[in-house]
């Protein structure tokens, strides 16, 4: 099994150009999520969904899209992007969509630059 | 948002000494989970806590869920150079969202 993949693994935009961070799983789990990491921060939620077809904001959603069409899939969608939104950004999925209990499997990042 | 709090920030030990680190929180947790990140990867789990009082140990780590499921406990049992990277807790209540600490940097020194 891959677990968690992400791509790319860096990107560099410029102000205003939109782009998608791909995330895909192969352990077949029911809850996904992106989070961003920023020096001092911590990891911050910025969606998640909980199964196909369902989706929720996080602490930071504000920037982003997302959508859930299939299990496997949770793609980050960026509209137009800031030099705000440069961070490190990590994709995470779980077993079950709803439910305590739960261990969280990180991807391996990707790195993006908004210059 | 909520964080829980981390402590130490950073540490710098000599290989071989013992290392302990604690993430303590206001709200009560259902799961605390710690976890290891190498400079360029994603966190990886180390070790996941279920229930108050738990202690669970994998290899030279032991961590704990403390008592009033507000706080969390790692310790690291005679550190070696590999045992460098950012160890971080993260906490559950109800629900799907994990909360994390900030993070404690780990320098071991041979």
């Amino acid at each position: 099994n891959a677990g968690v993949t992400q791509t790319p693994k860096f990107q560099v935009l410029k102000t205003g150009q939109s782009m998608t961070l791909q995330c895909a799983q192969d352990m077949n789990h029911e809850y996904m999520s992106w989070y961003r990491q920023d020096p001092g921060m911590g990891l911050r939620l910025i969606h998640y969904s909980v199964g196909a077809g369902i989706t929720d904001q996080g602490e930071v959603p504000n920037g982003y899209n997302v959508s859930r069409s299939t299990t496997e899939d949770f793609p980050l969608r960026l509209l137009s992007a800031a030099p705000s939104q440069t961070s490190v950004y990590f994709c995470a999925s779980s077993r079950r969509g709803v439910a305590t209990n739960e261990k969280l499997f990180f991807g391996s990042g990707t790195q993006l630059s908004v210059l | 948002g909520q964080q829980l709090n981390q402590s130490p920030q950073s540490m710098f030990i000599q290989e071989g000494e013992d290392v302990s680190m604690n993430c303590t929180s206001s709200s009560i947790f259902n799961t605390w989970l710690w976890y290891k990140q190498d400079p360029g990867e994603g966190p990886v789990l180390l070790i996941a806590l279920y229930k108050a009082g738990e202690l669970t140990s994998n290899g030279r780590l032991t961590a704990q869920f403390g008592i009033t499921r507000k706080d969390s406990f790692l310790n690291i049992s005679a550190s070696i150079p590999s045992d460098v990277g950012i160890y971080f807790c993260a906490g559950q209540r109800t629900g799907n969202q994990f909360y994390f600490g900030t993070g404690t940097s780990l320098t071991v020194i041979p």
